[in-house]
């Protein structure tokens, strides 16, 4: 089944401490992004991939950090620098980056701070 | 600048009976597309149905149907014959088509709980 995989399910970060968010596709997209989602809110977006080794950050962008290495992989980090990092973190790839092509979305990984 | 407004923070409708969910959106942008996702309590986001701003007909999808009125800036998720799967957060978004970069990513509303009642 072609789809898109995150893991773990649920995080939990120490202070001070890097963790990194595994985004997996083999829907053959070129595109691919990561959003944070707050209780009770919408998504807001923290990176894009536009294609292989490109990358451009979203609205929220501090305290996180990419990379785009493979096509079907976009990992997210959370750094230390992220203050208040608690939030449901989805992944989401489309074919293209045109605007009237639809982002599918991953089951999503919840950070929690301990 | 684009925004979503979703002004029903929940919504309860009974079983097999039609419900309107409310989207209003602000844009500059001469070009955009509309989205609508739903999230059960399970997190994932499921896409239901699209909209670009240039088409002439209310786009449909089963039992999904947007009704769109450019003028007045509304984009409402028309939901036909509920059912109790259809219990979820419901998000409306909407994304500039001519411009690039990250002024043409999606924006998303705030999201209506909806309740199906048995």
């Amino acid at each position: 089944d072609g789809g898109i995989t995150q893991s773990p399910k649920y995080l939990f970060r120490k202070e001070g401490q890097n963790v990194t968010l595994s985004c997996e596709q083999n829907l053959n997209h070129d595109a691919m992004y990561w959003y944070r989602q707050d209780p009770g809110q919408g998504l807001r977006l923290i990176y894009y991939s536009q294609i292989v080794n490109d990358f451009q950050k979203g609205d929220i962008a501090e305290g996180y950090s990419v990379s785009r290495e493979k096509k079907e992989s976009f990992p997210l980090t959370v750094t230390s620098a992220q203050k208040n990092p608690t939030a449901f973190y989805l992944c989401a790839s489309s074919i293209g980056d045109a605007g009237a092509l639809t982002q599918y979305f991953g089951p999503g990984t919840r950070l929690l701070v301990l | 600048a684009q925004k979503i407004t979703q002004t029903q923070p929940g919504m309860f409708v009974q079983e097999k009976e039609a419900v309107t969910l409310d989207c209003t959106y602000d844009t500059s942008d001469p070009s955009y597309g509309l989205f609508w996702y739903k999230q059960p309590s399970s997190g994932e986001m499921i896409f239901l149905i699209y909209q670009g701003s240039y088409d002439q007909q209310n786009a449909t999808e089963g039992r999904y149907s947007l009704n769109f009125q450019k003028a007045r800036k509304s984009a409402n998720l028309v939901i036909s014959a509920s059912q109790l799967g259809d219990s979820a957060m419901y998000f409306c978004a909407m994304r500039a088509l001519l411009i690039s970069g990250s002024a043409r990513q999606l924006t998303f509303g705030s999201g209506t709980q909806l309740t199906v009642l048995p």
